[in-house]
């Protein structure tokens, strides 16, 4: 079966610190690749996507993400992170063109002023 | 980003009774929208995909007479939860599916919190 897997469930930051947030897929053929991030009290947000071209794509809020097709990995980075960027992470892939997400466990990521 | 809306946001209503979820694409028409469940400190499980004009397509363990979906058009996709039981009391939350230049991406709702008491 697809799965997506995110090996950090927590992450504490202080402000200004780097972030960068695991996400492995497992092989199921062609692969579009999304960052989704939740704020307390909010709705799921798109963050970023990939679908082709470059490998390293850039989202809002100062945030990106490689894809490294050798290792399966879609992992999400910050270089300077702030409070405000206290919410909760999902890493989500679709396989061959189709329409189902397939989510990963999500990451909490708290930042200490 | 495109805009989904989730009305109720909020609903608690008595064992027994049905209650009726909608799903908006405000900005954009969608034929395809999908149905979560999120339960505390989880991440997302897929419980049904809805098509504009035909059935929804249920994902393995989720009843279809249980969880009724509607599509009837290409802004709205409702979630109708029969004879609600205290087990039933979750975050639901839907996504549209947005067609751009190719890409597809979901955007979602905002969800609507289910307490069933």
């Amino acid at each position: 079966a697809q799965s997506v897997s995110q090996h950090n469930h927590h992450v504490i930051l202080s402000e200004a610190a780097s972030l960068e947030l695991g996400c492995n897929y497992s092989y199921g053929g062609t692969v579009n690749l999304f960052w989704y991030v939740q704020y307390p009290g909010q709705h799921l947000q798109l963050l970023l996507k990939y679908f082709s071209g470059d490998p390293l794509v850039k989202g809002i809020k100062g945030f990106e993400a490689e894809f490294i097709k050798s290792k399966f990995s879609f992992n999400l980075r910050k270089p300077s992170v702030q409070w405000s960027d206290t919410a909760e992470y999902f890493c989500a892939v679709t396989y061959n063109a189709g329409n189902m997400l397939t989510f990963g466990g999500g990451t909490r990521l708290m930042v200490k002023p | 980003g495109a805009v989904v809306s989730q009305h109720p946001s909020r609903v608690i209503c008595k064992s027994g009774t049905s209650v009726k979820i909608e799903c908006r694409s405000l900005d954009f028409q969608a034929t395809t929208m999908f149905w979560y469940r999120q339960f505390p400190k989880q991440s997302l499980m897929l419980m049904a995909t809805s098509n504009e004009g035909s059935k929804a397509t249920y994902e393995q363990g989720v009843e279809k007479d249980k969880f009724l979906i509607n599509h009837a058009s290409l802004t709205l996709s409702t979630l109708t939860v029969t004879s609600a039981h205290p087990e039933d009391s979750s975050f639901y939350i839907c996504s549209a599916r947005d067609l751009w230049q190719g890409q597809e991406t979901q955007y979602f709702g905002p969800g609507t919190r289910l307490l069933v008491l």
